[in-house]
């Protein structure tokens, strides 16, 4: 089952904004990702983060990895129409080969 | 380089009937996953193989459902008998899993939306 927490469930903002979004979980993660669904597509792979406290970026994106290793942040800077889509964390504990995918973050932007 | 190709990408069938969604998986990736999205549950993983061998099948719902993998570029998902329950959309990942800490990174198919009437 689900075991990672992801808010908001929804954010409606103008073109222009910053968006901030967050995974939390009780259970500690070795490794996060985030990820970006259009709809009727598949996840699209956006940032992958390997250490505590990382902060890694990939355009106007920003992901860091919590320091308690049970947290991420997602922010989009200058948000763009383009950008709406749901966007999902998934976290890989210490063993085994499976991630568990947060609820997602519907993203809509305003033009 | 192409992606995660999965077919077919929409399917209707009627309840009792057989069900066969096909992944083809990045070239060079050894590990693949099968996940299965709907609105009340999000993405579950049903089943992962590495090297072509089922590691974990927790996630299959039932007998109903069996999944193989005979080679490293081709893995089928099979539904025997569908019931409406199943309707859902369908995605096959792939990930390179000998390449370090990027060994991880699953790579999503577009998806096959199952209707099960």
């Amino acid at each position: 089952g689900q075991q990672l927490n992801q808010s908001p469930q929804s954010m409606f903002i103008q073109e222009g904004e910053d968006v901030s979004m967050n995974c939390t979980s009780s259970s500690i993660f070795n490794t996060w990702l985030w990820y970006k669904q259009d709809p009727g597509e598949g996840p699209v792979l956006l940032i992958a983060l390997y250490k505590a406290g990382e902060l890694t970026s990939n355009g106007r994106l920003t992901a860091q990895f919590g320091i308690t290793r049970k947290d991420s942040f997602l922010n989009i800077s200058a948000s763009i129409p383009s950008d709406v889509g749901i966007y999902f964390c998934a976290g890989l504990k210490n063993t085994g080969n499976q991630f568990y995918f947060g609820t997602g973050t519907s993203l809509t932007v305003i033009p | 380089d192409a992606g995660v190709i999965q077919s077919p990408r929409h399917e209707v069938t009627e309840m009792g009937q057989e069900v066969t969604l096909r992944c083809k998986p990045i070239s060079g990736h050894n590990s693949l996953f099968w996940y299965r999205q709907t609105m009340m549950r999000g993405l579950e993983l049903l089943i992962y193989f590495n090297n072509n061998v089922p590691i974990d099948d927790s996630g299959m719902p039932e007998d109903r459902f069996s999944a193989k993998m005979p080679n490293a570029s081709f893995s089928t998902l099979k539904i025997q008998p569908s019931e409406p329950r199943d309707s859902a959309v369908y995605f096959c990942a792939s990930s390179p899993r000998d390449r370090g800490r990027h060994s991880y990174e699953q790579y999503f198919g577009p998806g096959t939306r199952l209707t099960v009437t």
